[in-house]
């Protein structure tokens, strides 16, 4: 079945840093990816997603791209702000498969 | 806004209390929904696979008595803590597909902090 591998934090920025959440997977074919964001006390809201090699996915200046060369869909956003501390979560999902996460990575932005 | 409602949000209750948690779909048929359960250093695991109209679909280790998954239409799935015990009290969070096909994003609940005392 599909895995997927991220960073674990937790990781600590100055707002108007640079982000990077390193993610890989690991499928037997092609799964969609998807970047999920949850704020404290709430459930998880989908970010962002990319369903084939190459495509890139982006919203609220957070981008990741599909990279089937190196299973990998690393989130980065240019310039962070304290409304983006939350948990960041990288999920695959492939045909029949279920949605599987990574362990989450959890971001606080200090202004 | 929200396209799958959960309820109640937060549960204190005592030790032997059966917990109802509810799931609905909004706008939308669900004819699976999926239940998690979030631990402390945040990670979240797949519960079950609720399917409507026939057995929820349950991950290794997790009790099916304990945890009475049913999703009797196609907008609602129920999760039911059976007497429930402090080593119970955790995050729980459901999640439905909008649209048909396997590569749908989900969509998830707002969660329900339950708390047994």
């Amino acid at each position: 079945g599909n895995s997927v591998t991220q960073m674990e934090g937790p990781v600590t920025l100055s707002e108007e840093a640079f982000l990077t959440i390193n993610c890989t997977y690991t499928a037997t074919g092609y799964p969609s990816l998807f970047w999920y964001v949850q704020y404290p006390g709430e459930g998880l809201q989908l970010l962002l997603k990319a369903t084939k090699a190459d495509d890139k996915g982006s919203n609220k200046g957070f981008e990741a791209t599909y990279r089937k060369e190196t299973t990998s869909f690393h989130l980065e956003k240019g310039s962070v702000q304290v409304s983006d501390s939350a948990v960041y979560f990288c999920g695959a999902q492939g045909g029949s498969e279920k949605l599987v996460f990574g362990k989450g990575t959890k971001l606080t932005v200090n202004p | 806004g929200a396209v799958v409602s959960q309820h109640p949000s937060r549960v204190i209750c005592k030790s032997g209390t059966s917990v109802k948690i509810e799931c609905r779909s909004l706008d939308f048929q669900a004819t699976t929904m999926f239940w998690y359960r979030q631990f402390p250093k945040q990670s979240l695991m797949l519960m079950a696979t609720s399917n409507e109209g026939s057995k929820a679909t349950y991950e290794q280790g997790v009790e099916k008595d304990k945890f009475l998954i049913n999703h009797a239409s196609l907008t609602l799935s129920t999760l039911t803590v059976t007497s429930a015990h402090p080593e119970d009290s955790s995050f729980y969070i459901c999640s439905a597909p909008l649209g048909q096909g396997g590569n749908q994003p989900q969509h998830f609940g707002d969660g329900t902090r339950l708390s047994i005392l």
